[in-house]
């Protein structure tokens, strides 16, 4: 199916435990993003990348790694859960050759961290 | 402090009604501007771009105010279907293509 994918949609895990979540987009968009989203702070930029093996920082990178050895994918990985990182975290893309244009969301993965 | 501020209600109306929301933002280094719907538990979805000159579509205008620094988003003729959380975008320009998210702004329309 065309279109931006997050897998799982649901995952529980436990403290200090790795867990990845996976972001997959068939547009072949250059840019690609990991917000997470918690009441009161609403989207928040983890990091983003501008192409295959370029990634960058955002507002909020602590506890979190990419890497973008595809264009099609970008993993988020968070190396030892904390509860902290309970949050429903969404990933998009963009085919920003000016940075200027439209992101598409995917579905969201909801993590809770016990 | 944040970089993109919203009001975030909510907005309470009733069907048929207009409203307006605003989103002020810091940087003046700023160089696109965006309004996204997110509906409940549901990834954001884009509504409209902002352009300088201001846009309309269907019953939604979008204005940008540079000097000021704000952008605006007035939803005429209010449906139940209006329901959400509207969130302004600013991406910021100097080297790196940076989006920041506003906390957004919930309208709820009553009947």
């Amino acid at each position: 199916d065309a279109g931006i994918t997050q897998s799982p949609r649901y995952k529980i895990t436990e403290t200090g435990r790795q867990v990845t979540l996976m972001c997959h987009q068939t547009w072949s968009h250059s840019y690609m993003f990991w917000y997470r989203q918690d009441l009161g702070h609403g989207l928040r930029l983890i990091y983003y990348s501008a192409a295959a093996d370029i990634t960058d920082k955002g507002e909020v990178p602590d506890g979190y790694v990419v890497s973008r050895s595809k264009t099609e994918n970008f993993p988020l990985t968070l190396e030892s859960a904390t509860r902290s990182q309970t949050s429903v975290y969404f990933c998009a893309s963009s085919d920003g050759s000016s940075g200027g244009d439209e992101q598409f969301f995917g579905p969201g993965t909801r993590l809770t961290v016990l | 402090r944040k970089e993109v501020e919203q009001d975030p209600g909510p907005f309470n109306v009733p069907e048929g009604a207009t409203v307006a929301f605003n989103c002020t933002y810091s940087n003046s280094a700023s160089q696109s501007f965006f309004w996204y719907r997110q509906d409940c538990r549901k990834e954001p979805k884009l509504l409209m771009s902002v352009y300088s000159s201001g846009n309309e579509d269907g019953r939604f205008t979008a204005q940008l105010n540079r000097a000021s620094q704000y952008i605006s988003l007035l939803i005429r003729d209010s449906k139940l279907s209006d329901s959400a959380t509207y969130l302004c975008v600013v991406n910021f320009s100097g080297g790196s293509y940076i989006p920041t998210f506003g906390r957004g702004t919930s309208l709820i329309v009553h009947p």
